[in-house]
């Protein structure tokens, strides 16, 4: 199994720029969810979702957009990148349940100059 | 919702017990104790879950006080691969799964 799946890895973008992470799970989870994580914090919730066509918003969703047309993935869009934006950003999986483990995937390292 | 407060930073020798604190006092019956760690430059992983009971798996102990408001983590043996931030987090019906809260955590230095 891959388990949670994101790319890239890395990014250069200029401010006003567009760009999507890609997220993908081959677990059958039908909870997803994005975080991002800025140098020495803990992770904060940008969008959820608890299954296709249903998402929601977390602690920090301005600025990102989310969809879920299946269940395998969980895209993350910045429509208008600003230097704010500058982090690491996770994907996570799980079944939901109270005692569900959370998956997490590598992280997307975006920089917005 | 209830919040867990650990402290910012710890230190072990390697090979030695690690016993990471995590204060939840506004806990309530509901909330489950989770724990997570995230080594350098990855994503956070699962370390280990309890409600009421102490629990054991295979890389930790979660030690619960009997008021629940406190839990201990346990590392037994610590290893230079155990250096990590740890999360204590508590997830109930609103707060649940994917919609879990990551404070700053513990960061666990181990020292050869």
């Amino acid at each position: 199994n891959a388990g949670v799946t994101q790319t890239p890895k890395f990014q250069v973008l200029k401010t006003g720029q567009s760009m999507t992470l890609q997220c993908a799970q081959d677990m059958n989870h039908e909870y997803m969810s994005w975080y991002r994580q800025d140098p020495g914090m803990g992770l904060r919730l940008i969008h959820y979702s608890v299954g296709a066509g249903i998402t929601d918003q977390g602690e920090v969703p301005n600025g990102y957009n989310v969809s879920r047309s299946t269940t395998e993935d969980f895209p993350l869009r910045l429509e208008l990148a600003a230097p704010s934006q500058t982090s690491v950003y996770f994907c996570a999986s799980t079944d939901g349940t109270l005692t569900g483990e959370l998956f997490f995937g590598e992280g997307s390292r975006l920089t917005v100059l | 919702d209830a919040k867990t407060t650990q402290p910012n930073s710890m230190e072990s020798n390697e090979e030695e017990p690690v016993h990471l604190p995590c204060n939840h006092s506004t806990i309530s019956g509901t909330d489950y104790i989770h724990w997570y760690r995230q080594l350098p430059s990855q994503g956070p992983e699962y370390v280990i879950h309890g409600l009421t009971s102490n629990v054991n798996n295979r890389m930790a102990s979660l030690a619960i006080a009997e008021d629940r408001k406190s839990s201990t983590l346990i590392l037994h043996r610590a290893t230079l691969r155990d250096a990590a931030v740890y999360y204590c987090i508590l997830s109930n019906e609103a707060a649940a799964g994917n919609k879990l809260t990551f404070g700053g955590g513990t960061r666990v230095l181990v020292k050869p």
